[in-house]
């Protein structure tokens, strides 16, 4: 298994310009989220899905979109960069299979917006 | 609002010593996690505790759980070199089962 795959690994990106980060998972995990990291911040909720066609919005949505039209897929939209959304980010997947829920990071995306 | 408080945010050490870091919670969870996160790395799984009085080791690694009195531990034992890393502990949200996240505590220790 790749586990949960993220790409690409590293974007610049121009203010005002549109992209998406892309996330994939091959363990049948229902549950998918994205996160970002900033310096002392820990980790904040931008997005996330509880099953296929099933998104809702976590604690930092403004500026972002996310589908899940498969369940192996969850893609993050930034729809306008602003530096602002220069950051690290993570995105994960877990299980309510075992009642454990614990989360499966992928490697990350490291965004600057210039 | 849960809201995930973590102490010390840093930590330097000499090896050998033992020190604890603290995780405090707000309202009620039964299930708490602490993750590794080497620098430009990702979040790596240390434990999973599942219930009041939990307790899980790994090497020179110890975590509990108080959940009456919304508390984890992350205790270190005898601490090497290898350890220095960035320790986040987070909290399950049955609502939305998702997690809230403590800001993370910087662990240096020199040899």
């Amino acid at each position: 298994n790749a586990g949960v795959t993220q790409t690409p690994k590293f974007q610049v990106l121009k203010t005002g310009q549109s992209m998406t980060l892309q996330c994939a998972q091959d363990m049948n995990h229902e549950y998918m989220s994205w996160y970002r990291q900033d310096p002392g911040m820990g980790l904040r909720l931008i997005h996330y899905s509880v099953g296929a066609g099933i998104t809702d919005q976590g604690e930092v949505p403004n500026g972002y979109n996310v589908s899940r039209s498969t369940t192996e897929d969850f893609p993050l939209r930034l729809l306008s960069a602003a530096p602002s959304q220069t950051s690290v980010y993570f995105c994960a997947s877990s299980s309510s299979g075992t009642g454990i829920y614990e989360q499966y990071f992928g490697p990350g995306t490291r965004l600057t917006v210039t | 609002e849960l809201k995930v408080e973590q102490n010390p945010l840093f930590l330097s050490m000499q090896e050998g010593k033992n020190y604890t870091i603290y995780c405090n919670y707000s309202t009620t969870s039964d299930r708490l996690y602490w993750y590794r996160q080497d620098p430009g790395k990702s979040l790596e799984s240390l434990f999973v505790l599942l219930s009041n009085g939990a307790v899980k080791q790994e090497g020179r690694l110890m975590a509990s759980l108080d959940t009456k009195a919304r508390l984890s531990t992350l205790h270190i034992t005898a601490a090497v070199h290898d350890l220095s890393a960035t320790y986040f502990c987070a909290v399950f949200m049955d609502s939305n089962y998702q997690l809230i996240w403590g800001a993370g505590t910087k662990l240096i220790i020199k040899p």
